[in-house]
């Protein structure tokens, strides 16, 4: 079976660091990415990990260990507009699938 | 503003009625994709075509019926829809590759009355 597990909801203040888990397990692994939503909005790419190891965008970096099934998405230096939900997804095959979203609400 | 095109944005029909939704994109993009999303809920995979010929189909009911007319189109006809199917309709799209990103429209919003 697919299964993708994330935190339903996270709280952080501004200017703070604030790490999202994902954990999986999926038959067939072709990569990782993770996607922000803004609530009304398309989800936009964020990051793609398909190598263990860290992945470094901006205030953004990912995280990946295929052998623990898990990834974490970090954010630094958070603004109220990082206020979305972040959505964890594994490529198995051709199909996207994704976790259920962790909602992050910034606080000033 | 994205760069997949969906239209329309809002769409409210009746459970008799006939509509389609149209996605475009035109980025080269082989691969195209239908997702369904409830509120507070991850995007479910519907279809995916590949090179304008479906290769995915989720045990979606036949009430949706998905058509690729060409490479930079994709349209989902939809009939005889129940008031569960209200929901955000994304098209997204990507280049061939396990490690090439989605990407995703704006959405349509469905309402089944």
């Amino acid at each position: 079976g697919q299964n993708i597990d994330q935190p339903t909801e996270m709280t952080a203040t501004e200017g703070a660091i604030v790490q999202i888990n994902c954990t999986y397990q999926t038959s067939g692994f072709n990569g990782l990415f993770w996607y922000q939503q803004h609530a009304g909005e398309a989800p936009t790419f964020l990051s793609y990990n398909v190598l263990d190891g860290l992945e470094e965008k901006g205030r953004f970096s990912s995280f990946l260990s295929r052998s623990k099934g898990y990834s974490y998405l970090l954010l630094k230096e958070l603004q109220m507009k990082d206020s979305a939900s972040y959505l964890c997804a594994v490529r198995a095959g051709t199909a996207l699938i994704f976790g259920k979203g962790t909602t992050l609400s910034v606080s000033s | 503003d994205t760069e997949v095109t969906q239209t329309p944005k809002h769409l409210v029909m009746g459970m008799t009625n006939k509509k389609s939704l149209k996605c475009e994109q035109h980025m080269g993009h082989r691969a195209m994709y239908w997702y369904k999303q409830k509120a507070k809920k991850p995007p479910e995979l519907m279809f995916v075509y590949s090179y304008e010929k479906l290769s995915i189909n989720e045990s979606v009911p036949s009430r949706f019926s998905p058509e690729c007319p060409n490479s930079s189109l994709l349209n989902l006809h939809l009939h005889a829809l129940q008031p569960e199917d209200s929901a955000l309709y994304l098209c997204a799209s990507s280049p061939e590759g396990s490690n090439q990103p989605q990407h995703f429209g704006d959405g349509t919003r469905l309402s089944i009355l």
